[in-house]
């Protein structure tokens, strides 16, 4: 069975620009998580959804960031405008269920300039 | 609320020596505990986990944990370090129904 699937792998922009990153979920699972890292801050829970509803969004830094998840087989991150403080690897995981079983994908690492 | 504590950052063994990373929990109601490891450019993946029952775990790799209720501590061994164990460690904490919290991280390195 395919894993988390992310994309893409990596992107690189310019201040300002908007940027959308997308993950497919594993198949069957109903919890959606958006995960932040970088090396000053380690790893971030930015939101999770339940069931494509958003469950809690308060780790999403600010208004430039927004998630969607309009069906269970599909969620994107974006970041509209970007800056430079936002570069880091965005990591989506998903679980069936709230057990603390995450599987991640691979991660999008991300370069604003 | 629920919080984990990792000691060290990095930690360096020799190839073929013991692995000890610590990692001690907060936390009012029973705990779930979990470690999970990066490799360089990848996302994480669980190593181990407990939740109930027996508190010696063993997971992948020959990596196992022993969950010390009286010391809040799940600290993560391997008697014999080999150099594709170089990878960051995560200890996390849950309880049923809640999010996940993970800890910052060690990077465990190994000398040849």
């Amino acid at each position: 069975d395919a894993g988390v699937i992310q994309s893409p792998r990596h992107e690189v922009t310019e201040m300002g620009q908007e940027v959308t990153l997308r993950c497919k979920p594993i198949s069957g699972h109903d919890y959606l998580f958006w995960y932040r890292q970088t090396m000053m801050r380690g790893l971030e829970l930015l939101i999770y959804f339940n069931n494509n509803v958003p469950i809690d969004d308060s780790g999403m830094p600010e208004d430039r960031f927004s998630a969607k998840m309009p069906n269970a087989s599909f969620s994107t991150l974006k970041i509209q405008p970007s800056e430079p403080r936002d570069s880091a690897v965005y990591f989506c995981a998903s679980s069936f269920g709230l057990t603390g079983e995450l599987f991640f994908g691979e991660g999008s690492r991300l370069t604003v300039l | 609320a629920q919080s984990v504590t990792q000691l060290g950052s990095h930690v360096s063994v020799s190839e073929g020596a013991l692995v000890l990373l610590r990692c001690n929990y907060s936390s009012s109601v029973p705990p779930y505990l979990f470690w999970y490891v990066q490799y360089p450019n990848q996302g994480l993946q669980l190593l181990l986990k407990y939740t109930t029952g027996a508190t010696l775990v063993k997971g992948i790799n020959g990596f196992e944990a022993e969950f010390k209720k009286s010391e809040t501590s799940f600290h993560l061994t391997k008697p014999s370090a080999h150099m594709s164990d170089a990878a960051e460690y995560f200890c996390a904490v849950t309880r049923r129904g809640d999010k996940i919290i993970f800890g910052k991280g060690t990077r465990l390195h190994i000398l040849p």
